[in-house]
């Protein structure tokens, strides 16, 4: 069974003040890792894909990077209209773009 | 703005009320999802629909009814529903559900109050 751990659960940050956040996951036959941001009473905002480790993308303020056991998505500089909780979901070798979401961070950026 | 579109962003009913939630797409996208998210948790897939047929049931009770009338369109019918189904309701869109893999795009959700 595919699993998804995000750390930390919650993070608050000063504007300005870099940090990443983790997502740990197991799979089998990872078919992509996506990154997603959801603001309160909105749906989930589609950031990144990843699907090979060493792969990266970026932006604007964010990275996202792939390891075969986790993820980073680095925030460099964060403001506070960065304040979002951000998911990362997997998607195995399982069929049907089944997406295996973990639990999230909630990030506030504050003045 | 979002290109998955959901009506109504708001929805309050009795438990022995019939109701639609209403998704719709014009991206050209095949596959369509529905996700229930409760406060502070993650979506938890529901259904899925790849080329307007019903393709991933996962063990939904049968007071949720999913409806898929062409590939725009999806829509979720609600019968008989319990306090504990209130909840934020996701559609999602994605190119397929096979072959290459294709991030999927949520609507803002439907915020269903069972009374």
């Amino acid at each position: 069974e595919d699993q998804v751990t995000q750390s930390p659960e919650a993070l608050r940050l000063q504007e300005g003040e870099s940090s990443s956040l983790n997502c740990s996951y197991t799979v089998s036959g990872l078919r992509g890792l996506f990154w997603y941001r959801q603001d309160p009473g909105k749906g989930p905002e589609f950031l990144f894909t990843l699907y090979s480790a060493g792969e990266e993308k970026e932006k604007e303020r964010l990275k996202a990077t792939l390891t075969k056991k986790e993820s980073f998505l680095h925030i460099t500089a964060p403001k506070p209209e960065d304040s979002a909780t951000y998911l990362c979901a997997v998607r195995g070798a399982g069929g049907g773009n089944k997406l295996t979401f973990g639990t999230g961070t909630q990030l506030k950026v504050e003045l | 703005d979002t290109e998955v579109t959901q009506t109504p962003k708001h929805l309050v009913m009795g438990m022995t009320n019939k109701k639609s939630l209403k998704c719709e797409q014009h991206m050209g996208h095949r596959a369509m999802y529905w996700y229930k998210q409760k406060a502070k948790k993650p979506p938890e897939l529901m259904f899925v629909y790849s080329y307007e047929k019903l393709s991933i049931n996962e063990s939904v009770p049968s007071r949720f009814s999913p409806e898929c009338p062409n590939s725009s369109l999806l829509n979720l019918h609600l019968h008989a529903l319990q306090p504990e189904d209130s909840a934020l309701y996701l559609c999602a869109s994605s190119h397929s559900t096979r072959g290459e893999d294709q991030p999927q795009h949520f609507g803002d959700g439907t915020r269903l109050s069972i009374l």
